[in-house]
């Protein structure tokens, strides 16, 4: 079946401008992660939703950071008044319920602030 | 909070070498510990994991060791080939929390 899709794969935006990313999961998958790569770094934790539950927020760095996740489908990864240290590789990643199980994780969108 | 320390953060190997990464966790109720690996460009891709129920697994050239006394666990790769060239991130998860905790990952270049 399709894996998790991610779009853009590439954005470049100017300082303070609002950037959407966008995440399609794998159908059935009720978990779903946002991750942040800065470059030849490791994942460092955004956001997690589970089902209809609230998401767990702990990860966001700063209020400029939201998410949004419908019908507990696809999920909008939203960046406000973005800043240079904004850039890095947006990972989502699925899995399914009654874990823990393995994630499942989109190509990812670059996103470059100039 | 969970706190994982992998190393070596780079690993240079010859082709038919073995290599080895070596990962600290330190909640003692972590029980899911997957290892992903991450080609230049690509996203992450799990490779092996282990629960705490179970001391070791393998899976061809790929390997798996966890000591829950010491709270760490290990990835071994036998006969390296260049393809093995990657990333590596290991990660640990406690059954009270649906949030993994990574390590900051081993560059593994396998020369030919």
């Amino acid at each position: 079946g399709a894996g998790v899709s991610q779009s853009p794969s590439n954005k470049v935006t100017e300082k303070g401008k609002d950037v959407e990313l966008r995440c399609d999961p794998i159908s059935g998958h009720t978990a779903l992660y946002w991750y942040r790569q800065s470059l030849g770094q490791g994942l460092e934790f955004l956001i997690y939703f589970q089902g209809n539950s609230a998401p767990d927020k702990s990860g966001l760095p700063s209020d400029r950071f939201s998410a949004e996740r419908t019908g507990g489908s696809v999920s909008t990864l939203t960046i406000q008044r973005t800043q240079q240290e904004d850039s890095a590789v947006y990972l989502c990643a699925t899995e399914r319920a009654g874990g823990p199980y393995e994630q499942y994780f989109g190509p990812g969108t670059r996103l470059t602030v100039t | 909070g969970e706190n994982v320390e992998q190393h070596p953060s780079t690993l240079s190997v010859q082709e038919g070498d073995s290599a080895v990464i070596k990962c600290t966790y330190s909640d003692s109720a972590s029980n899911y510990f997957p290892w992903y690996k991450q080609e230049l460009g690509k996203r992450p891709q799990l490779i092996i994991d282990i629960r705490s129920n179970v001391g070791e697994k393998k899976d061809q050239r790929i390997a798996v060791t966890l000591n829950k006394t010491a709270k760490h666990f290990s990835l071994h790769i036998t006969e390296t080939q260049p393809e093995d060239s990657a990333v590596y991130f290991c990660a640990a998860r406690s059954g009270g929390s649906y949030i993994p905790t990574f390590g900051r990952g081993t560059s593994l270049i396998v020369h030919p």
